[in-house]
């Protein structure tokens, strides 16, 4: 059984870019949610996708958007990106979104 | 709004004690609440999943228990190692927090030989 896998590990990018950022969810679950870790911080919920749809939203701007794949994998987009974009961002995924999560390694950007 | 709040924010510790972290909520119509184990720079580790029926889960020398009605639940490490150093997050879901984990601010342990 494969486990949550993100890639890239490691992401710099300047200002105003915009980065892409995957995550591939565990064999058989079909929900997966992102979260932006801050420095010293606990995560924060950014969205959850279940069978490809939007489920369930954080505090984040319209510039924080996502996919779900057929295949459950998933995408987090970030457009015009801001220094304080810089985190540690994990994916969850899980059987359904109440079930037990679990994480990815993380993926971590620095926006310079 | 659900608010998840660890005490204490950092803990150290020698080698071989027994040691209790803390984890309290403010909406007690929770689905389930879930430890995690986080290493620098890396991701979140499973360690236990309570479900709010439950009382209690214990994963070797891990113990949880949840008490729903009065919004805590504590982590009991047992024996403590210079390998459990790490910090420990502690997160609900439901209630107000449907459908994503609300996540306290970690407790971070140190234990030293």
């Amino acid at each position: 059984e494969t486990g949550v896998t993100q890639s890239p590990t490691h992401l710099i990018k300047t200002r105003g870019q915009q980065v892409t950022l995957r995550c591939s969810s565990q064999s058989g679950h079909n929900t997966v949610s992102w979260y932006q870790q801050a420095l010293g911080q606990g995560p924060q919920f950014i969205f959850q996708y279940y069978r490809e749809e939007e489920n369930g939203r954080g505090n984040f701007p319209p510039r924080f958007s996502g996919l779900q794949f057929p295949n459950y994998s998933s995408e987090l987009n970030v457009n015009a990106l801001e220094l304080d974009d810089s985190a540690l961002y994990l994916c969850a995924s899980s059987l359904d979104g109440l079930d037990e999560q679990f994480f990815g390694p993380g993926t971590r950007l620095t926006v310079l | 709004k659900q608010e998840v709040t660890q005490i204490p924010a950092a803990l150290s510790v020698p080698e071989g004690e027994n040691l209790v972290l803390n984890c309290s909520f403010t909406d007690s119509a929770i689905y389930n609440l879930q430890w995690f184990r986080q290493d620098p720079g890396k991701g979140l580790t499973s360690l236990l999943l309570i479900q709010s029926s439950q009382r209690e889960q214990t994963s070797g020398r891990l113990n949880a228990s949840l008490d729903k009605s009065s919004g805590r639940s504590t982590l009991y490490i047992a024996a403590s190692q210079p390998g459990d150093s790490a910090t420990y997050l502690c997160a609900v879901i439901g209630g107000t927090s449907y459908g994503k984990l609300t996540f306290g601010q970690g407790t971070i342990l140190t234990v030293h030989p």
